[in-house]
């Protein structure tokens, strides 16, 4: 069955760019949709955005305009690039895939990273 | 876009029933099937457990069932075990081709 592990950096300092990779293993990351999604402490699920393995994305308002999510078909990954980070954007990140019928739901998750914003 | 309204908290005793709803407009969960369940046990990753309104993963208990009525959604945990308690999202594609949560619910088995 198909695994996520999120890999990347856990501590950004404020004004830099907040990078991290999802490598998909046990499947195919040429089909449906892959998400990031994250948590800050103690608070709730906030979706970043998503992309089609072809390359298409969409993004959540709020986030859009400092949000990259992108594909390397190759490698099976796909990662996420989050610039001019602030406290605000402390939390656990998560990757997930959609679930094979499709629907915008996501069935697959990785076991979740933890990035931490400060100087 | 705005989150999803669900209650800050339920509580149940085991072996009862339970219902979670989950608040949106119809430019989401009342304009789309798109609406999922997620349990989310502390310190771990969140666990679909309904989508498409009312299916069920493979391997996911009989005892969880998802409806959908106007613009609200709702999960229903029927004979409530220890193992239930946890957190609940509801999430729905919304006509902007986004996807929103609602901002969870703490489930208490007493």
């Amino acid at each position: 069955q198909v695994q996520l592990q999120e890999s990347g950096p856990g501590l950004v300092k404020p004004s830099e760019t907040l990078s991290l990779t999802c490598t998909v293993s046990g499947g195919s990351i040429s089909s449906h949709y892959w998400s990031w999604i994250r948590q800050p402490p103690g608070k709730g699920l906030e979706w970043i955005g998503y992309m089609y393995y072809s390359g298409s994305t969409n993004y959540n308002p709020s986030l859009k305009s400092r949000v990259t999510i992108s594909v390397d078909t190759s490698k099976t990954q796909f990662s996420l690039k989050l610039n001019s980070v602030t406290a605000a954007d402390t939390a656990v990140y998560y990757c997930a895939g959609e679930t094979p019928t499709g629907g915008y739901s996501w069935l697959t998750w990785g076991q979740g990273t933890m990035v931490t914003v400060s100087s | 876009q705005s989150a999803l309204t669900q209650p800050a908290s339920v509580s149940g005793s085991p072996g009862q029933s339970i219902t979670i709803s989950c608040t949106g407009t119809s430019s989401d969960v009342g304009g789309y099937i798109y609406v999922s369940w997620y349990q989310q046990h502390p310190g771990k990753a969140p666990k679909l457990i309904i989508y498409d309104v009312s299916n069920r993963p493979s391997g996911v208990s009989t005892r969880f069932s998802g409806s959908k009525s106007g613009n609200t959604a709702s999960l229903t945990i029927s004979g409530l075990q220890a193992e239930d308690e946890a957190d609940y999202y509801c999430s729905s594609y919304t006509s902007s081709t986004t996807v929103v949560f609602g901002g969870g619910t703490k489930l208490t088995v007493l």
